[in-house]
């Protein structure tokens, strides 16, 4: 079974602290995504990975960075955490190239910045 | 650009059939995808249909593709209580990289 694991399942960090949220698969899959999930907005893209230290940016990239040392790591970094980026964070991955784009996801990091 | 719509709340009673719509706007894509997230959870996908099918049964699951109208649906057979999830719909757009574009989600609410 694949699994997806993310470091914290909640967090709570204070307005302008950096926050690290990580992502481990054990697939060694190529792709590796990191998505927010908002009420009504559905999954939006911030990031994502096709290959160590090979990034892409998403739909909303503003206010994100990431980080993929490994192949099997994926990091999310908010250099300096704002009210607005509360959100559940998810991260996921897929096989690639793969002609069926499944994508297999974390349980998610509920995210609340004060 | 790509985009993929979905309502966002649905609500039967337990035994009833719900049927989820969607609609996308890209044509290119070689699957349409529908997946689950329960309560507390990740995504994970229900179905899937490979784009020149126009139906695609799978136990109590029936996902039905026009892609005239670009219009994708789900329909689940009598709906359980444990059916209660968010449902996305989500395509591959133009992209080659292996990136989705997904819907909004489409709450499903089950009544006893």
């Amino acid at each position: 079974d694949v699994k997806v694991t993310q470091s914290s399942r909640y967090l709570v960090k204070r307005t302008g602290e950096k926050v690290f949220l990580e992502c481990v698969q054990d697939m060694d899959h190529e792709n590796m995504f990191w998505y927010r999930q908002d009420p009504g907005l559905g999954l939006r893209l911030i990031y994502f990975s096709y290959d160590v230290k090979m990034k892409e940016k998403g739909d909303i990239p503003e206010g994100y960075s990431v980080s993929r040392e490994k192949k099997e790591r994926f990091s999310l970094i908010l250099e300096s955490a704002s009210t607005n980026q509360t959100s559940m964070y998810l991260c996921a991955s897929s096989l690639w190239p793969s002609e069926m784009r499944e994508q297999y996801f974390g349980p998610g990091t509920r995210l609340t910045v004060t | 650009g790509e985009d993929v719509e979905q309502s966002l709340f649905l609500s039967v009673r337990e035994g009833d059939s719900s049927v989820i719509n969607c609609t996308y706007t890209d044509s290119s894509s070689t699957y349409l995808y529908w997946y689950k997230q329960e309560p507390g959870a990740g995504l994970q996908l229900l179905t899937y249909i490979f784009s020149n099918m126009d139906m695609k049964q799978d136990q109590r699951l029936t996902v039905l593709l026009n892609k005239k109208d670009k219009h994708l649906s789900l329909r689940i057979a009598d709906t359980q209580t444990g059916d209660s999830a968010i449902y996305f719909c989500a395509e591959g757009g133009s992209s080659n990289t292996g990136k989705l574009i997904f819907g909004q989600g489409t709450t499903l609410q089950v009544k006893p």
